[in-house]
């Protein structure tokens, strides 16, 4: 069970957008800041989004991040079928004092 | 630019000592906190630890009586030491770098470490 909620799975049609929820709670999201993770079939995770909103350089502006109270989103436009990953949310808890991830959600782009 | 690499042994018996060891190289390992991290297979991320080239640590309360990580600021590499293992610890193992408050941006391609008699 993670500390951080997110949809097992989701899927939508190229070209359309995608958010994917991060749900946590005051002692995480509430009080950290939200990084989001593209994990493609086989290799490291890749970093998305930083800071809640920032894009590493090399990151299209496609992606965008988002966080409200003890939530974050991550937003995809225009869906290739390269964006076909699992995504996973990260941060810190103050309460745990420990870095938490969130179990992944699995897109599929049809 | 900077890249990782995890090196160590791909299977280790249960109750003996996990050892990886991850070079950067491209870059120095000072002024960043560098992290371990793990995946099981099939399974979500989680965080074990992190050091600073000063010799600050963090580790995961689950696993901090069991982890030990370290940095070499000569050798540019920083290393996990994992004790008493058991099968719940098999999982690929990667090395990442911080960035930001709370990020990782540069990742090492993992090492699958199984424990298995």
């Amino acid at each position: 069970q993670s500390v951080l909620t997110q949809p097992p799975s989701m899927s939508a049609a190229p070209g359309l957008k995608v958010t994917i929820s991060c749900s946590g709670s005051s002692s995480n999201i509430g009080k950290n800041y939200v990084s989001w993770y593209q994990q493609l079939p086989g290799t490291a995770p890749k970093l998305l989004i930083y800071d809640n909103n920032k894009r590493p350089s090399g990151i299209p502006d496609r992606f965008s991040g988002s966080k409200s109270g003890t939530s974050a989103t991550l937003g995809i436009t225009g869906l290739q079928t390269g964006d076909e990953a699992d995504y996973y949310c990260g941060t810190w808890d103050s309460s745990l004092s420990t870095g938490v991830f969130g179990g992944g959600t699995n897109l599929t782009v049809l | 630019q900077v890249q990782l690499q995890e090196s160590g042994p791909g299977l280790v018996k249960p109750s003996e000592t996990l050892s990886l060891t991850c070079t950067v190289s491209g870059g120095s390992i000072t002024n960043y906190y560098w992290s371990w991290i793990r995946q099981p297979p099939g399974k979500g991320l989680e965080w074990i630890g992190n050091t600073y080239y000063g010799g600050n640590t963090k580790y995961n309360p689950s696993l901090k009586s069991r982890v030990a990580i370290s940095a070499d600021t000569s050798r540019t590499q920083f290393s996990l030491k994992l004790n008493s293992v058991t099968a719940a610890d098999t999982a690929v193992y990667y090395c990442a770098r911080h960035i930001g408050m709370w990020a990782f941006d540069i990742w090492g391609r993992g090492t699958l470490v199984t424990v298995s008699s």
